[in-house]
C-alpha cells in the first residue's frame, strides 16, 4: 500500500502476556518512529530509527519495551509482561527525504 | 525540552465559518519546525501544514493557514470555510533541527463543526 501499515488494528491480552506489533512504512522511507497515545492525550514519543538502528529510544518507558528494524524497513515494537497501564493505541510513522511525518492508523492495545 | 500548550479542549464552529486553533510552545532551540495534524474518528494522524521557524512566510495548505507568531511563540491554525469532513482532533506538535527528528506533541483540540 501507499501508507504506514500497522498490524495488528486491535489486540486484546491478558496481563503478563507478551505482545508483539508491527509496523510497514513507506517505501523507502528511512527513518521510522514508535508512539503511544493515551486516551484523552497527544501521541508521546517512544523510539525512532534511522535505517536499522535506533538514533534515539529515549522515549521507551522502561526494559520491558524494545523494538527492532533489522532490515531497515519493517519494524516491530515488542512489549513483555505486559501491564494495564500499557493499554493505549501504538501509532507507527516513517519520513523519507522531506520534513514530513507520515503516521499509520494505528494499533490499539487492550491489556486485561 | 519542547513543550506544547493547546488550551482548548473544543471547540465548535458552524459550516462555511472560520476558526482558529491556539498553539503556543516553549524551546530553548533556535532552529525547530512546528506541525498540525488532523485525527477524525479512525485514529490515523493526517499532516496538515509546516512551519519551519526560520521561514519568513506564514505556511498554507488549501483551506489550512498557520499564523507563526514567533515573538509570541504561537503557531495557531486557521482553517477557512470550515466543513463537515473537519469535525475531529488537530494537534499541534514540534521537532528540534525543522523537522528531521521526533515529533513533541500537545493535548489536542477537538473541533466539531455544524451544519
Amino acid at each position: 500500500g501507499a501508507g504506514v501499515s500497522q498490524t495488528p488494528s486491535n489486540k486484546v491480552t491478558e496481563k503478563g502476556k507478551y505482545v508483539e506489533l508491527r509496523c510497514d512504512p513507506i517505501s523507502g522511507h528511512t527513518a521510522l518512529y514508535w508512539y503511544r497515545q493515551s486516551l484523552g492525550q497527544g501521541p508521546e514519543f517512544l523510539i525512532y530509527f534511522q535505517g536499522t538502528g535506533a538514533a534515539d529510544d529515549s522515549g521507551l518507558p522502561n526494559d520491558r519495551f524494545f523494538a527492532v528494524r533489522p532490515e531497515g524497513s519493517v519494524s516491530t515494537l515488542k512489549i513483555q509482561r505486559t501491564e494495564r497501564g500499557d493499554s493505549a493505541v501504538y501509532l507507527c510513522a516513517s519520513r523519507g527525504s522531506g520534513n514530513t511525518i507520515y503516521f499509520g492508523e494505528g494499533s490499539w492495545l487492550t491489556v486485561v | 525540552a519542547q513543550k506544547i500548550t493547546q488550551t482548548q479542549p473544543g471547540m465548535f464552529v458552524q459550516e462555511k465559518e472560520a476558526v482558529t486553533l491556539d498553539c503556543t510552545y516553549d524551546t530553548s532551540d533556535q532552529s525547530y519546525g512546528l506541525f498540525w495534524y488532523k485525527q477524525p474518528s479512525s485514529g490515523e494522524m493526517i499532516f496538515l501544514i509546516y512551519q519551519g521557524s526560520y521561514d519568513e512566510q506564514n505556511a498554507t495548505e488549501g483551506r489550512y493557514s498557520l499564523n507563526f507568531q514567533k515573538a509570541r511563540k504561537s503557531a495557531n491554525l486557521v482553517i477557512s470555510a470550515s466543513q463537515l469532513g473537519d469535525s475531529a482532533m488537530y494537534f499541534c506538535a514540534m521537532s528540534p533541527d525543522s523537522g528531521y527528528s521526533t515529533l513533541t506533541f500537545g493535548k489536542g483540540t477537538m473541533l466539531l463543526v455544524s451544519p
